[in-house]
């Protein structure tokens, strides 16, 4: 049972335009979300997160969106650069915090030049 | 300042036997989790330690055991090793703030391979 879905196994984008990954949820207890990015040989590294009181959030390139009434979240990364090549992972959490993360599979996202 | 530390990095053992895995968290993190990346999956949540103590599991037989020490760096102990098994496990530290913690800080991980 894939509680947190990445329906998107892989995009590619040029460098400077817009990379939207998504992510759907199916656990309504879920409240606070997570976007992590993954090099191959590295651990992931924690990229953005959002609470479910909130419906956006930003960080310099990178914004996330939450809409709980379609349990869906995308995360947008403006303008994309070739170092946001990697592989992004939407995790969540019934927890209200960053704890006990249940992942989804992962976007490979590739920015071409 | 050192980030999360796992050790070794890669491991193979055959079926039946027993493995311990080893993580040292980033610098002022006290809580420890662990997780299973099978390969082309996302993580799946094995277990966290806080003070010592399991504080929370996820869905992991018994032979999934863990243990965290006053310097709050913690070892994953898997039993009676499956082929299934096999997979990167990935060591996360963070604070515990009460009813926050912050986010997770990962190792790169021990590659566990069971022939």
């Amino acid at each position: 049972d894939q509680q947190v879905k990445q329906n998107s196994p892989s995009l590619s984008v040029q460098e400077g335009r817009i990379s939207i990954l998504n992510c759907d949820y199916t656990n309504s207890m879920f409240d606070y979300f997570l976007w992590y990015k993954k090099y191959p040989a590295e651990g992931p590294t924690f990229l953005i997160s959002i609470s479910s009181i909130k419906d956006k959030n930003e960080d310099g390139r990178f914004t996330v969106f939450l809409n709980k009434s379609a349990k869906h979240l995308s995360l947008h990364i403006v303008p994309s650069q070739p170092g946001d090549s990697a592989v992004y992972f939407c995790a969540a959490s019934d927890t209200g915090t960053a704890s006990k993360l249940t992942f989804g599979t992962g976007t490979r996202l590739q920015v071409t030049l | 300042d050192a980030g999360v530390t796992q050790s070794p990095t890669h491991l193979i053992k055959t079926r039946g036997q027993q493995v311990t895995l080893r993580c040292s968290p980033k610098s002022g993190h006290d809580t420890v989790s662990w997780y299973q990346q099978a390969l082309g999956q996302g993580p799946q949540f094995i277990f966290q330690y806080y003070e010592e103590e399991e504080r929370q599991r996820g869905n992991f037989p018994d032979r999934f055991s863990g243990h965290q020490f006053p310097n709050y760096s913690s070892e994953l102990n898997v039993n009676a090793l499956l082929l299934g098994d096999s997979a990167l496990y990935l060591c996360a530290s963070s604070v515990d703030r009460g009813s926050y913690n912050s986010p997770l800080h990962f190792g790169n991980g021990t590659r566990l391979t069971v022939t």
